[in-house]
């Protein structure tokens, strides 16, 4: 596709259920990066992936939280046993390449994912 | 102490203004800095980067960098209503791109 895309675009779940959020990256990026955004907050580093190896997934806020990558393209984040805390709007990018941003590397958002936990 | 400090605002100006945002940041790191807007319910996308300390500009934008006292800020010139978004610095180290907090930013007519 043109740009990032991600479903579901909303999703209502009730608290202690599971959700899976699914980013499909722009065609040829090897990075992919997934953020949160509280309202009212600036976006909150989650994980990045590299190919499907994430060199860094220190901002997972718990345990409960997870993410996949599959044939260096798709990614689904996971949130087990969901908290009312965790509604957000949950957002992917994707870059040609992450271990440098310059300016043939320019991360690209998706339109998000907004969660409400019930 | 954040990586990337930003006064939230929210800013109100009239079209027409010259609008001025401004971030902070802590950690001296190899880095690019970045400034992206956001329209309501929808995703960030890039207005521009830069590395270097100094000033860069593209349209009514300009984007100025001063290493030495850990600042970056956004110019606006000549306001418009179509400008009213929340307005996010980020600086990038390895693949990690750190945000500021946002500044909501309405001009009106």
């Amino acid at each position: 596709g043109a740009g990032v895309s991600q479903s579901p675009s909303n999703k209502v779940t009730e608290k202690g259920k599971d959700v899976e959020l699914r980013c499909d990256p722009i065609s040829g990026h090897t990075a992919l990066y997934w953020y949160r955004q509280s309202l009212g907050q600036g976006l909150e580093f989650l994980i990045y992936f590299q190919g499907n190896s994430a060199p860094d997934k220190s901002g997972l806020p718990s345990d409960r939280f997870s993410a996949e990558r599959t044939g260096g393209s798709v990614s689904t984040l996971t949130i087990q046993r969901t908290q009312q805390e965790d509604s957000a709007v949950y957002l992917c990018a994707s870059s040609l390449a992450g271990d440098r941003a310059h300016s043939g590397n320019t991360i690209y958002f998706g339109e998000g994912s907004w969660l409400t936990v019930v | 102490q954040k990586e990337v400090e930003q006064d939230p605002g929210p800013l109100s100006v009239p079209e027409g203004a010259i609008v001025s945002l401004n971030c902070t940041y802590s950690n001296s790191a190899f880095q690019y800095f970045m400034w992206y807007r956001q329209y309501s319910r929808k995703g960030p996308e890039l207005l521009m980067y830069t590395y270097s300390s100094g000033n860069k500009e593209d349209g009514r934008f300009t984007a100025q960098v001063d290493k030495s006292s850990k600042y970056i800020s956004l110019f606006i010139r000549d306001s418009q209503p179509s400008d009213s978004a929340t307005y996010l610095c980020a600086r990038t180290s390895y693949g990690k791109l750190t945000f500021g907090q946002g500044t909501i930013l309405t001009v009106h007519p």
